[in-house]
């Protein structure tokens, strides 16, 4: 069984422009959670979403950031305008259920030039 | 608000030493307790986990007790490893509302010499 994966694995972006990541779950996994790891910091949550619906986005920046997770392929977070402040990790999970473990990608390593 | 704190670190310790990591959390209701490992360059890793009060979280010669009267969950090791050189984060789910989403620490960086 698979992990969960993530790509591209590394993106180079000039500020200003699209940034857009995927995260493939676990097979079976229907519950999808995107986080923020900053330089020397710890994560910090996103949003969380399930097929096709968003259920908690309390973590997102109010501008320029969107998830989604169509019934059909990837996960995608996606990011307008980025600027260098946005450098940073994403890191995506996935779990069967909200209650039971999350399972990590190898994350996406955002830099903006 | 529900939060996690860590030890600072980072730790740096002699292979075959004894590992202590401290983690205190505040939450409301009984939440899920976690450590997460990371290795450079990687993901996290689960390393345990813990459900209710009481209850020990073990694996690979890590351990953690789930303290509800200290609200604490602190991460334990009795003889360290170079390969145990990584970032240790101690992580909850608060559930209720916020069922899905994990509140992590700031992480302790841990290093082991031979």
């Amino acid at each position: 069984n698979a992990g969960v994966m993530q790509n591209p694995r590394h993106l180079v972006r000039r500020r200003g422009q699209e940034a857009r990541l995927r995260c493939s779950p676990m097979k079976g996994h229907s519950h999808v959670y995107w986080y923020r790891q900053l330089p020397e910091e710890g994560l910090k949550f996103m949003v969380y979403l399930q097929k096709e619906n968003i259920i908690d986005e309390s973590g997102m920046p109010k501008e320029r950031f969107s998830a989604e997770f169509p019934k059909e392929g990837p996960s995608i977070l996606r990011i307008q305008q980025v600027v260098r402040g946005d450098s940073a990790a994403y890191f995506c999970a996935s779990s069967p259920s909200n209650t039971d473990t999350q399972y990590f990608g190898p994350g996406t390593r955002l830099t903006v030039l | 608000g529900d939060s996690v704190t860590q030890m600072e670190g980072p730790v740096t310790l002699s292979e075959e030493a004894f590992l202590t990591i401290n983690c205190t959390y505040t939450a409301t209701g009984y939440p899920s307790l976690f450590w997460y490992v990371q290795y450079p360059g990687e993901g996290l890793q689960l390393l345990l986990k813990a459900t209710k009060a009481d209850d020990k979280g073990s694996n690979k010669g890590f351990e953690a007790t789930y303290r509800k009267e200290t609200t604490s969950f602190h991460l334990e090791k009795g003889s360290v490893q170079v390969s145990d050189s990584a970032v240790y984060f101690c992580a909850l789910n608060a559930g209720g509302t916020s069922y899905g989403k994990l509140t992590f620490g700031q992480g302790t960086i841990l290093t082991v010499h031979p």
